[in-house]
């Protein structure tokens, strides 16, 4: 079992509208959740961070994090088209110190 | 502040040859990372480095190495390539734990 599962997709929303992005995971010691956009072609850059279970916003952003139910989310409001990439999760696992573990992506397109 | 550097940006080899992938960050951080992302498969961890000094194996480790030079830089080392490490190669640094990355190197064995 990978230490972090997303569906691949990919996913289309129309501009404008919610685009929701999951992620799973199974090392229940985990403590730090990430979410990283990545375009085509280039790396990897930090959107948000959550370590609390409940929500995290910023700006159109907002993170879930469930620890519960092993399972964080990213939500993107009034999606636009610059929004299309994909989207990694990443987790810190409690018994690996400083390892990132990351899902395999979510491709999204953002229809105009 | 150019962030985490990586040379080359591309590069070719043939099956068997050896070549070092370089990166240097600026930002002061203890931890550095490479990582292999191949499609479908996502970013995997090949080894990392907590601190100066110290180096440890990641998911992938098999037909690398690495030397952290000094704070600054961490390096990692085909000895004899092989087609399987037809990849694109990021390496990537964090003080605690937001991670920052490079622009990655673009591997062809053939």
């Amino acid at each position: 079992q990978k230490e972090v599962e997303q569906n691949s997709g990919p996913l289309s929303v129309p501009e404008g509208a919610i685009a929701s992005l999951n992620c799973t995971y199974s090392d229940r010691g985990s403590q730090s959740f990430f979410w990283y956009r990545q375009y085509s072609g280039k790396s990897p850059e930090l959107i948000m961070f959550i370590y609390s279970n409940g929500d995290k916003e910023d700006g159109r952003f907002t993170a879930q994090l469930n620890k519960a139910s092993q399972y964080v989310s990213l939500l993107i409001r009034d999606s636009q088209p610059s929004d299309s990439a994909t989207y990694l999760c990443a987790v810190i696992s409690s018994n690996t110190g400083n390892q990132f573990y990351f899902g395999t992506g979510t491709s999204l397109t953002v229809i105009p | 502040n150019a962030g985490v550097t990586q040379t080359p940006k591309f590069q070719v080899l043939k099956t068997g040859q050896s070549m070092t992938l370089q990166c240097a960050q600026d930002m002061n951080h203890n931890s550095m990372y490479w990582y292999r992302q191949d499609p479908g498969m996502g970013l995997r961890l090949i080894y990392y480095s907590a601190s100066e000094g110290t180096t440890d194996k990641g998911e992938v480790p098999n037909g690398y190495n690495v030397s952290r030079l000094n704070k600054r830089e961490f390096s990692l080392r085909l000895e004899s390539a092989a087609p399987s490490q037809t990849s694109v190669y990021f390496c990537a640094s964090n003080l605690i734990e937001t991670q920052y990355f490079g622009p990655g190197t673009r591997l062809l064995v053939l």
